[in-house]
């Protein structure tokens, strides 16, 4: 079975760096095609996609955001840690991974909150 | 560029059938798709892909009623016997040179 858990603090004060890990089982990331995304949800709002790492350790980000963001993954521990720098309140949001091109299992999400 | 474009919200009856869709951007009419159901206050989760051909592998335990197909830059989620419980946002999502690509979701209301 397949799972990704997403983790990482509920609240982040602005111009903090939040650091969100996804935790994930059943599937291996070194396999040739495998990747994993970190997408988001504002408040009532669409998703939004951040970040991508694949099996070849190749990285894209979110034009956009690139200058903030770092993916990266422990292979040995089955996980993929995300980094975003200079917080603010519009980054508050629930973050998702999800594995594969095709997000074909996603995990549960972590709700991130940007305030003093 | 590509993108996809979905109409920002649709509803049918109980019971009736509904097909929401999903354009591709001119050009890019050999993607493939795939289709994410957000129930409301719940995390995305994968329906199916839907290839430039038309056919489609759900996922995990996704049931028959939920079917996809394709025409031109046009890709398809048809619902039937619709339920209560397809209340829900729907998007679809691509990928372009290793990047991921989102619709702006289309919000089912089930009558």
């Amino acid at each position: 079975q397949v799972t990704l858990r997403e983790s990482g603090p509920a609240l982040v004060k602005p111009t903090e760096t939040l650091t969100l890990t996804c935790s994930f089982s059943g599937f291996s990331l070194s396999a040739g095609g495998m990747c994993v995304s970190w997408i988001r949800q504002p408040p009532g709002k669409a998703l939004e996609w951040l970040a991508l790492i694949d099996w070849a350790d190749d990285k894209s980000y979110n034009a956009s955001l690139k200058t903030r963001l770092t993916i990266s993954k422990d292979t040995s521990k089955n996980q993929v840690v995300l980094t975003m720098t200079n917080m603010d309140p519009v980054d508050t949001a629930t973050y998702y991974c999800a594995r594969s091109f095709y997000m074909d299992v996603w995990g549960e999400g972590t709700t991130v909150t940007v305030s003093s | 560029q590509l993108t996809l474009t979905q109409s920002p919200s649709a509803s049918a009856s109980l019971g009736a059938s509904v097909r929401l869709t999903c354009t591709l951007s001119i050009g890019h009419s050999n993607y493939a798709i795939a289709w994410h159901q957000q129930q409301p206050g719940k995390g995305p989760r994968f329906l199916m892909k839907v290839n430039n051909g038309g056919s489609h592998n759900r996922g995990d335990g996704i049931p028959d009623r939920f079917s996809g197909s394709s025409s031109g830059t046009e890709r398809y989620l048809t619902i039937s016997s619709l339920q209560s419980e397809d209340e829900a946002d729907y998007y679809c999502q691509t990928w372009d040179i290793g990047i991921p690509i989102f619709g702006g979701g289309t919000k089912l209301t089930v009558l």
